[in-house]
């Protein structure tokens, strides 16, 4: 079967970094999507990864090893508004995004 | 311009009630999707439809039904409503195929309670 595991929560400070990480089993891979969803909202696109590597974006970069099925999101100088659920979304061999269920990302103060 | 509307925000339903969400998109997109979301399960995917007069089923399409008769809208019904489809529901949608890695765009949601 197809499985995309991730944690089910992390709590992080204000004006750290915090790295979530997101691991699949698909039957085959096109491409990872990170979104983020406040509560209540609707999910919303932060980045894509189809090759190996960093691919940054302001505060939140992205990374991507498809030998190992791996890939992470990493926030940095986290901010209050950074309270969310973090989505990873694996594309696969027919094209359909498979869904992981996401992880609750807790700021404190 | 509005991206995603869905309709209704929220409903109670009683079951047995058929039911139509609405979901329309202003972005010309030719793809579009409907999920729901459950507390502690990833998004699953109900139908979709790659483009107008087309639709495919998903991970979880019994008992909703779909039609895609213009490239604006694309509604979903319940023919009769079942408690477990409680759920949170997304319309969402992307300018590619199903067949391609285009981001998809997501409406804001209809929360569904079915007593």
């Amino acid at each position: 079967g197809q499985n995309i595991d991730q944690p089910t929560e992390m709590t992080a400070t204000e004006g750290a970094i915090v790295q979530i990480n997101c691991t699949y089993q698909t039957s085959g891979f096109n491409g990872l999507f990170w979104y983020q969803q406040h509560a209540g909202e609707a999910p919303t696109f932060l980045s894509y990864n189809v090759l190996d590597g960093l691919e940054e974006k302001g505060r939140f970069s992205s990374f991507l090893s498809r030998s190992k099925g791996y890939s992470y999101l990493l926030l940095k100088e986290l901010q209050m508004k950074d309270s969310a659920s973090y989505l990873c979304a694996v594309v696969d061999s027919n094209y359909q995004l498979i869904w992981g269920a996401g992880t609750k990302l807790i700021i404190k103060p | 311009i509005a991206g995603i509307t869905q309709a209704p925000t929220s409903q109670i339903l009683a079951a047995g009630r058929r039911m139509t969400l609405r979901c329309t998109q202003d972005m010309r997109h030719n793809a579009m999707y409907w999920y729901r979301q459950d507390l502690g399960l990833g998004l699953r995917l109900i139908h979709y439809s790659n483009t107008a007069g087309t639709t495919g089923k998903g991970e979880v399409p019994d008992g909703y039904s779909v039609s895609r008769a213009n490239t604006d809208d694309f509604p979903l019904t319940l023919a009769s409503a079942v408690p477990s489809q409680t759920s949170v529901y997304f319309c969402a949608s992307s300018g590619v195929p199903a067949g391609g890695t285009d981001t998809q765009y997501f409406g804001p949601g209809t929360r569904l309670t079915v007593l």
